[in-house]
């Protein structure tokens, strides 16, 4: 079974430009979520999607935003990039059931914000 | 909303020692308690986790720990070897919201051969 991808693994962008992130979760599962990662301030949630819909939204600004593909294959997105968003973007996913808690991770989509 | 403190955030052992890491969260409806691993430039993995009816939890060479009523929860790693050096995340979540985990800032183990 295929993992979790996500493209572009990295990328370069200028202050102001806009980013958008993508990420295809292991077959089956319907819920992917998305993670901040930088060296400060370790793993932070941004949003989590599941059936195309936001469920949890993390305390990032309006900047921030996703959505979620009928297929379950998400999008983030970020505008008017700022030097501090540079950082791991982690997408994860997750099957359905009780006790299902385990996060499959992607590698990450390393954004550099110059 | 929920928060998680993780300590130390660096720990250096031997091989063959045992290593504890230590987490408190401040949310009392927390209730599921996973640990990841991280190695150099890899994703993080899943390697334990505990629900809060659970008070210790093995697996093989790890264990984790939990004190509702203190609110802590902590990671035992007995007989280290080299390839556990990583980065420990600790986190906390509410069953209805597995994917929306609150993590603690990562403790960075290693292990010296």
């Amino acid at each position: 079974k295929a993992g979790v991808t996500q493209t572009p693994r990295y990328l370069i962008k200028t202050r102001g430009q806009q980013v958008t992130l993508s990420c295809s979760p292991i077959s089956g599962h319907r819920s992917v979520s998305w993670y901040q990662q930088t060296p400060g301030q370790g793993l932070q949630f941004l949003f989590e999607y599941f059936s195309e819909t936001q469920r949890n939204k993390g305390n990032f600004p309006g900047r921030f935003s996703g959505r979620q593909f009928s297929n379950s294959r998400s999008e983030m997105n970020v505008s008017t990039l700022e030097l501090g968003d540079s950082a791991l973007y982690l997408c994860a996913s997750r099957g359905t059931g009780p006790n299902t808690g385990e996060l499959f991770f992607g590698e990450g989509s390393r954004l550099t914000v110059l | 909303g929920e928060n998680v403190e993780q300590h130390p955030s660096t720990l250096s052992v031997q091989e063959g020692d045992s290593a504890v890491i230590k987490c408190t969260y401040s949310d009392s409806a927390s209730n599921y308690f996973p640990w990841y691993k991280q190695e150099l430039g890899k994703r993080p993995q899943l390697i334990i986790d505990i629900r809060s009816n659970v008070g210790e939890k093995k697996d093989q060479r790890i264990a984790v720990t939990l004190n509702k009523t203190a609110k802590h929860f902590s990671l035992h790693i007995t007989e280290t070897q080299p390839e556990d050096s990583a980065v420990y995340f600790c986190a906390a979540s509410w069953s209805s919201g597995y994917s929306t985990l609150t993590f603690g800032k990562g403790t960075m183990l290693l292990v010296s051969p």
